[in-house]
């Protein structure tokens, strides 16, 4: 099976900040890379698919890069809104997420 | 506007069974996938199974394969999910989600959006 690492598992930050969060699979995954945010109590929403296309809907704040094994979703500016968990799914073979990774108000 | 929702969880003993419910509307539901994921109490997302549009085509993550069982009618719009022999280890919030793909296979771009609100699934004596 594919391992999918999220690096750091959390974070805290401040309103304003740039933030970058990383995964990177165990083995090649071409471009079958997606991110989800997840807000306590609530469903992950997509975000990001196909490792850099930006769903609809969601701010341009939000960007996702990255091909093979690693990627990276990337916050410009963070927002109040934005304190959540967020993870990386891989469709490659069959389907995995990553640990996740916490983003907290500094 | 695509709906999803989820009913069937509760409190279940050790070996028993459980079916769950996902109710589709807003969109057509016999042209796409279908998937469950799960998450554990404080942890993170774990994929289930899926299925794929005409239903003939499942997948399961091997933590439940042989116990769980992925089904769809599509006269009522509505995904399932049969569990057996439930162990407290598969307790969770369980989730359905709508796939991007009609059929579900690897090296493939795939997505899940949206995701319904979630069942409650506890293994408990």
């Amino acid at each position: 099976d594919i391992q999918m690492t999220q690096s750091p598992s959390s974070l805290s930050a401040s309103v304003g900040d740039r933030v970058t969060i990383t995964c990177r699979a165990s083995q090649s995954i071409s471009s079958y890379l997606n991110w989800y945010q997840q807000k306590s109590g609530k469903a992950p929403k997509l975000l990001i698919y196909g490792a850099s296309s930006l769903q609809s809907g969601v701010p341009s704040r939000f960007s996702g890069s990255g091909s093979g094994t690693d990627f990276t979703l990337t916050i410009s500016s963070l927002q109040p809104e934005d304190f959540a968990t967020y993870y990386c799914q891989q469709t490659y073979s069959p389907v995995g997420f990553g640990g996740g990774t916490k983003v907290e108000i500094k | 506007e695509v709906q999803l929702l989820e009913s069937g969880g509760g409190l279940v003993q050790p070996g028993g069974s459980l079916r769950l419910s996902c109710a589709a509307s807003g969109f057509t539901f016999s042209n796409y996938a279908m998937s469950w994921v799960r998450q554990a109490p404080g942890k993170g997302l774990e994929w289930v199974s899926s299925i794929g549009a005409g239903g003939d085509s499942t997948y399961y993550a091997d933590s439940v394969k042989g116990r769980f069982t992925i089904s769809r009618d599509s006269s009522k719009d509505t995904l399932y999910l049969q569990m057996n022999s439930l162990r407290a280890e598969d307790t969770a919030v369980y989730y359905c989600a709508k796939d991007y793909r009609s059929v579900p296979a690897a090296h493939q771009y795939n997505w899940f959006d949206p995701w319904g609100q979630g069942t409650l699934v506890t293994v408990s004596s």
